[in-house]
């Protein structure tokens, strides 16, 4: 079955950087675009990136557009995002989601991010 | 971008009522809209794909319709596993966007 693990939240100050990665199994990685989607706290639904299958495409929501980075390793079933500059309105839940024509099929359990001083 | 609207956003129901969720799009998406039920600290999961197509192990009793810009979503018959928040979700073209969600309480 398809599954998705994410890891690397966590606390940071204002400025810093955080890597969060997502391990995939249970489908060809390689097919797939993927995206990183995040849900600050009691709030809704932000798609904040995705990375096209072969990795050609890319694209990112305005609010994080320069500061973070999204990559994939499909040798290793791997999708990461590499967060730089963080503020204190990225405190959210970053969830990694397969995605297909339609949307997101699977999610990830989530990653929380806490950005404080 | 493509801007989504929900209404209400929210809605008091029983258990076995009959509720309807609606979703806007700013444009024309065709059919390319996704429905998606969220449950407190869980992640959100799929319930309908290309407007009216019903996900895999997904209840009948989930309903989905419309084309263009005005699509809903309709729950036949309330059940206590069916309180969550609802986001809809335009896949016509990137980036993907989503609605404000319609979260559904216990009246």
């Amino acid at each position: 079955q398809v599954q998705l693990v994410e890891s690397g939240g966590g606390l940071v100050r204002p400025g810093g950087s955080l890597r969060l990665s997502c391990t995939a199994s249970g489908f060809i990685f390689s097919d797939y675009y993927m995206s990183w989607i995040r849900q600050a706290p009691g709030k809704g639904l932000e798609w904040i990136s995705y990375i096209s299958d072969g990795g050609t495409s890319i694209y990112y929501a305005d609010s994080v557009r320069g500061r973070f980075t999204i990559s994939r390793d499909d040798a290793k079933n791997s999708l990461f995002l590499q967060m730089d500059s963080l503020r204190a309105e990225d405190t959210a839940v970053y969830y990694c989601a397969k995605i297909a024509i339609f949307g997101a099929d699977y999610w990830g359990q989530g990653a929380l991010v806490t950005v404080s001083s | 971008d493509i801007q989504m609207t929900q209404s209400p956003s929210s809605v008091s129901a029983s258990v076995g009522d009959r509720v309807t969720l609606t979703c806007r799009a700013s444009q024309d998406i065709r059919t390319w809209l996704a429905w998606y039920q969220q449950k407190p600290g869980k992640s959100p999961k799929l319930l309908i794909f290309a407007a009216s197509s019903l996900q895999r192990g997904v209840p009948s009793r989930f309903t989905g319709r419309g084309s263009g810009t005005d699509f809903t979503l309709t729950i036949s018959s309330l059940q206590p596993e069916d309180f969550a928040t609802y986001y809809c979700q335009q896949a016509n073209s990137f980036p993907f966007t989503f609605g404000p969600g319609t979260k559904v309480e216990i009246k």
